[in-house]
C-alpha cells in the first residue's frame, strides 16, 4: 500500500510568481485536504476535495485553487505569490469526508522571496 | 470565535512517568476529536479518535479523555520513552467535519 505522497519537496519562487504542488492519495482513499503550517503552529485548512469536487474551505482568498483528479490525486495552485505564503504545505488523504483519520504526506516546504 | 488551545510551552517528562497534554476548545461542539504526533519537517501521523459520546479511548500506551462539557480533551502517554518525544497536535471536526488544529505541544522525554 502506498502512503500519501507530495511533489516537490522543496520549492523557492518569486513575490507575484504562480506554484502548483501535488498530492497523490493513499490507495483507497477518496478525499483529500490540503493545509498550510507556518513554523510553531497548527496546520490551517484550505480546501478539501471530494470524489473531484470542493467540499468545504478555510478562510484562504481565491488566488488559492485546486484540483482532485479521477485518480483521486491533487493539485493545490496558488497565484501571484506573497511573502506571507512561505510555509510548509502538507496533504492528507483519508477514506471519506467524516470521522475518518488523515494520512499526511511529508509536505512541500515553500520559500518566497 | 472558535478556538483550541494547547499547552504552548514544551513539556518535559522524565522517562518512565506518564506525559500528560491538553487540549481545550471553545464555541465548538465537535463530533470528534483526533490527535496527531508531528516530527520536525513531516507530516503529522494519526494516534487516536474519539467521539463525543465516548469518554476514554485507549491504543497501547495511549489514552485519551474527551469531556464535552469542560470542553476538554487529555492525551497521555504512560511509561514514556525518549522516542516519544515529538510535537502532538490536536484536532476538531467542525461542522462540516473538516479538521480545526491546535498549535501543538512539544513534548521532551529525557532518558
Amino acid at each position: 500500500e502506498t502512503g500519501v505522497t507530495q511533489s516537490p519537496t522543496h520549492l523557492i519562487k518569486t513575490r507575484g510568481q504562480q506554484v502548483t504542488l501535488r498530492c497523490s492519495s493513499q490507495s483507497g482513499h477518496n478525499t483529500v485536504s490540503w493545509y498550510q503550517q507556518a513554523l510553531g503552529q497548527g496546520p490551517q485548512f484550505i480546501f478539501q476535495y471530494y470524489r473531484e469536487e470542493e467540499n468545504g474551505r478555510g478562510n484562504f482568498p481565491p488566488r488559492f485553487s485546486g484540483l482532485q483528479f479521477p485518480n483521486y490525486s491533487s493539485e493545490l495552485n496558488v497565484n501571484a505569490l506573497e511573502l506571507d505564503d512561505s510555509a510548509l504545505y502538507l496533504c492528507a488523504s483519508s477514506k471519506g469526508l467524516a470521522g475518518y483519520e488523515q494520512y499526511f504526506g511529508p509536505g512541500t516546504r515553500l520559500t518566497v522571496t | 470565535s472558535q478556538k483550541i488551545e494547547q499547552n504552548s510551552e514544551a513539556l518535559n517528562i522524565q522517562e518512565g512517568k506518564t506525559a500528560t497534554l491538553t487540549c481545550n476548545y471553545t464555541n465548538y461542539s465537535p463530533a470528534y476529536l483526533q490527535w496527531y504526533r508531528q516530527d520536525p519537517g513531516r507530516g503529522p501521523v494519526f494516534l487516536l479518535l474519539i467521539r463525543e459520546n465516548e469518554k476514554e479511548k485507549r491504543k497501547e500506551r495511549l489514552k485519551v479523555t474527551f469531556d464535552t462539557t469542560l470542553k476538554q480533551s487529555l492525551f497521555h502517554i504512560t511509561a514514556s520513552q525518549p522516542a516519544d518525544s515529538a510535537t502532538y497536535l490536536c484536532a476538531l471536526a467542525d461542522s462540516n467535519y473538516q479538521l480545526i488544529w491546535g498549535a501543538g505541544t512539544k513534548l521532551i522525554i529525557k532518558p
